[in-house]
């Protein structure tokens, strides 16, 4: 069955504390890993596609990497307005996009 | 260029009883999405329109949630009658030319609490 997981269901860094978000997935023939953000109350809101495994997208103090099995959002000095909960999905065969349940991280100041 | 426009924000009722939330899209996007968010998941799609027409909806519970896209632009999604496990962030998503890329543009939801 395809799915993705995401891990850790939350995650609290102080800021500028450097971490990173996983997304697990298992899926036959992937046509693309995105990642959204999303802030409380509102909807998700759109951060990277990857398609092949070794490419890397850059978005101020984020950074989304691929392989074969699993993608990593790393995250750089980060700092309290980066505070939400972040999705990874997969494209499924109908176009639409499934998403995983998401890791909430908190950045203290 | 405005958003994704959603409506009511929230709705409260008790069960048994009747909902509709209304879309509006991004104008010129022809694609749409309706979402089901439960408290701690991630979203779940219920149905896609390409233009007016419904090219996806497998998990649109069709006993008692329908939905339309009249004229390709504004949609209605119904449940009727609303169940207890039906209390949901209910999130529209459009997209235009560029939705292979999986770039969707949400609105802010409309968030339902059956009684």
């Amino acid at each position: 069955e395809d799915q993705v997981t995401q891990s850790p269901e939350a995650l609290r860094l102080q800021e500028g504390e450097s971490s990173s978000l996983n997304c697990s997935y298992t899926v036959s023939g992937l046509r693309g890993l995105f990642w959204y953000r999303q802030d409380p109350g509102k909807g998700p809101e759109f951060l990277f596609t990857l398609y092949s495994a070794g490419e890397e997208k850059e978005k101020e103090r984020l950074k989304a990497t691929l392989t074969k099995k699993e993608s990593f959002l790393h995250i750089t000095a980060p700092k309290p307005e980066d505070s939400a909960t972040y999705l990874c999905a997969y494209g499924g065969s109908q176009g639409n996009l499934i998403f995983g349940k998401g890791t909430k991280l908190s950045v203290k100041p | 260029e405005a958003g994704v426009v959603q409506s009511p924000r929230y709705k409260i009722i008790e069960k048994k009883q009747p909902v509709a939330f209304w879309c509006n899209p991004i104008s010129g996007h022809n694609t749409l999405y309706w979402y089901r968010q439960n408290l701690g998941q991630g979203p779940e799609l219920l149905i896609r329109y390409e233009n007016e027409e419904a090219v996806d909806d497998s998990q649109l519970p069709k006993d008692r949630f329908s939905a339309e896209r009249l004229k390709g632009v504004d949609s209605t999604l119904k449940i009727q009658p609303a169940e207890l496990g039906d209390s949901a962030v209910y999130l529209c998503a459009s997209s235009g030319y560029q939705h292979n890329t999986g770039e969707l543009f949400f609105g802010e939801g409309s968030r339902l609490t059956v009684l």
